[in-house]
């Protein structure tokens, strides 16, 4: 059974870089797609970006400009940065697998989540 | 841009049948995928497609879509479906995912 599990700093100050990473265990990496996904404490899921099996890159546009996704396959591990943060960007962040099949995709499984808090 | 609208809330009686909506434009080209996510939890994935449920997910949930609007139904609703649940789809330029609003389901 494939299991995600992602770390990386919990709190930051504005204006520096967030870095998390996420660890796929018991799976193929290839094949799938690899995702970020964010929350805002009482709020909605918010779909950052993913990478997919062909390497390429796809953006939320409104964070594309901050966003760089990447992948170790040698270590099976996809990473997130996103720069110039804000007290906006806090939130629990998950990393998710994303299965592509024709007109449909779905998240499953999800890491366990990482709260990330910006504040001076 | 696209995206996709749920209604906040939703209430059922225990036992009841609900339907919980979720409608855009991308919907016509895309399928949904539904998430059920629980206080403090990660979002646990529960439909995908036209009606397909991963394994361990009960048969009281399905799902369907007409034009625009994909519907998540709990048929028999129980107390531990008490939930936010998510709707989700790729965004017809398919440049990006797209997440509902998320409708909070609370089972009387």
């Amino acid at each position: 059974q494939v299991q995600l599990q992602q770390w990386g700093a919990g709190l930051l100050k504005p204006s520096e870089t967030l870095s998390l990473t996420c660890a796929v265990y018991g799976g193929s990496f290839s094949g799938y797609y690899w995702s970020w996904i964010r929350q805002p404490p009482g709020k909605g899921l918010e779909w950052i970006g993913e990478f997919n099996h062909s390497g390429g890159t796809k953006y939320n546009p409104s964070l594309k400009s901050r966003v760089t996704i990447s992948v170790d396959t040698s270590k099976n591990q996809f990473s997130l940065k996103l720069t110039s943060v804000t007290a906006a960007d806090t939130a629990v962040y998950y990393c998710a697998r994303e299965t592509v099949i024709a007109t449909v995709a779905w998240f499953d499984p999800w890491g366990q989540g990482t709260l990330v808090t910006v504040s001076s | 841009s696209s995206e996709l609208t749920q209604d906040p809330a939703v209430s059922v009686a225990l036992g009841q049948t609900v339907r919980i909506t979720c409608q855009g434009d991308s919907l016509r080209s895309y399928y949904a995928s539904w998430y059920q996510q629980k206080p403090g939890q990660a979002p646990v994935f529960v439909i995908y497609g036209k009606n397909y449920r991963p394994s361990g997910i009960p048969d009281r949930f399905s799902g369907s879509t007409s034009g625009n609007t994909a519907s998540l139904t709990i048929t028999g609703a129980q107390a531990e479906d008490e939930a936010d649940y998510y709707c989700n789809s790729r965004d017809s330029s398919d440049n990006h995912l797209v997440f509902g609003g998320g409708t909070k389901l609370t089972v009387l």
